[in-house]
C-alpha cells in the first residue's frame, strides 16, 4: 500500500523568508501524481500545487514550488517570500493513475512569525 | 470557492443518534469522496462514487454508508453514532475519478458527538 510520511509536525518560518516542507512516499507504481494541500485555520483544504510523476520539470505556482526526486521518492515544498496568510496545516497527498484515492500524510504545521 | 457545497457546516449530536451529511459536488464533476479528519488520525479516505456507483472504499465503518443519487449530490449516513466519530468530515469532487484531476474540497462538516 502506498504511504505518505511528513516528518516534520510543525515547522516556523519568519515573515519574508523561505521554509521548505518534506515530504516521502513509498509506491511501487510509475504513473501517479503528487499534491500539497493547504488546511487554514478555517479548515478548509486548499490545493496548493501538483505534480505529474512523468514530469521532470518541477512544479511552480507563483511563490510555491516543489522539489520533486522521482528516484528518491521525495516532494519538498518550497515556500518563497512567506507571508502571514501562509500559515496553515500542509498535507502532502499522493494519487496513483489507477482507481485509488487520496492517501494523505499526517501534516505539517506552519507557523509565520512577524 | 471550490464549488463542493456541504450540509450542515457543524452537527451536535448523542451517542447511538443517526445523522446524514450532504455533499453537492462542482458542476461537470461525477466522482464524490468522503474523508474523515479526526484529531489523531489525520485525513482519512472514507469512499468514493463515480456516477452514482460506488468506485472504492476505504476505512469506512460498518455503520457507515454512503450513496450517490442521479443528480450527483452524495449522502453519507453515520449510524449508532459513538463518541470517537466526533470529527471532520470532508467532501470531495473531481471530475473523472482518475487521472491527474485534482480533488476540490468541500468546507467540511464539523460533527461533534455528546
Amino acid at each position: 500500500a502506498q504511504t505518505v510520511t511528513q516528518s516534520q509536525p510543525e515547522m516556523s518560518v519568519q515573515e519574508a523568508e523561505t521554509v521548505t516542507l518534506s515530504c516521502t512516499y513509498d509506491t511501487s507504481e510509475s504513473d501517479y501524481y503528487l499534491f500539497w494541500y493547504k488546511q487554514p485555520p478555517s479548515r478548509q483544504m486548499i490545493l496548493v500545487i501538483r505534480q505529474e510523476a512523468y514530469k521532470q520539470q518541477n512544479a511552480t505556482e507563483n511563490r510555491f514550488s516543489v522539489n520533486f526526486q522521482k528516484a528518491a521518492k521525495s516532494f519538498s515544498l518550497k515556500i518563497s517570500d512567506s507571508q502571514l496568510g501562509d500559515a496553515a496545516m500542509y498535507f502532502c497527498a499522493y494519487f496513483n493513475s489507477g482507481n485509488t484515492p487520496l492517501v494523505f500524510g499526517k501534516g505539517t504545521r506552519l507557523s509565520v512569525i512577524a | 470557492d471550490s464549488g463542493v457545497t456541504q450540509t450542515p457546516k457543524h452537527l451536535i449530536t448523542a451517542t447511538g443518534q443517526r445523522v446524514t451529511l450532504r455533499c453537492s459536488p462542482r458542476s461537470g464533476d461525477l466522482s464524490v469522496y468522503w474523508y474523515q479528519q479526526s484529531l489523531d488520525q489525520g485525513l482519512q479516505f472514507l469512499i468514493q462514487y463515480y456516477n452514482g456507483e460506488e468506485r472504492a472504499k476505504g476505512n469506512i465503518l460498518e455503520r457507515f454508508s454512503a450513496q450517490q443519487f442521479p443528480d450527483l449530490h452524495s449522502e453519507l449516513n453515520l449510524s449508532s453514532l459513538e463518541l470517537g466519530d466526533s470529527a471532520l468530515y470532508f467532501c470531495a469532487s473531481s471530475e473523472r475519478g482518475w487521472g491527474n484531476q485534482p480533488q476540490h474540497f468541500g468546507d467540511g462538516t464539523r460533527l461533534s458527538i455528546l
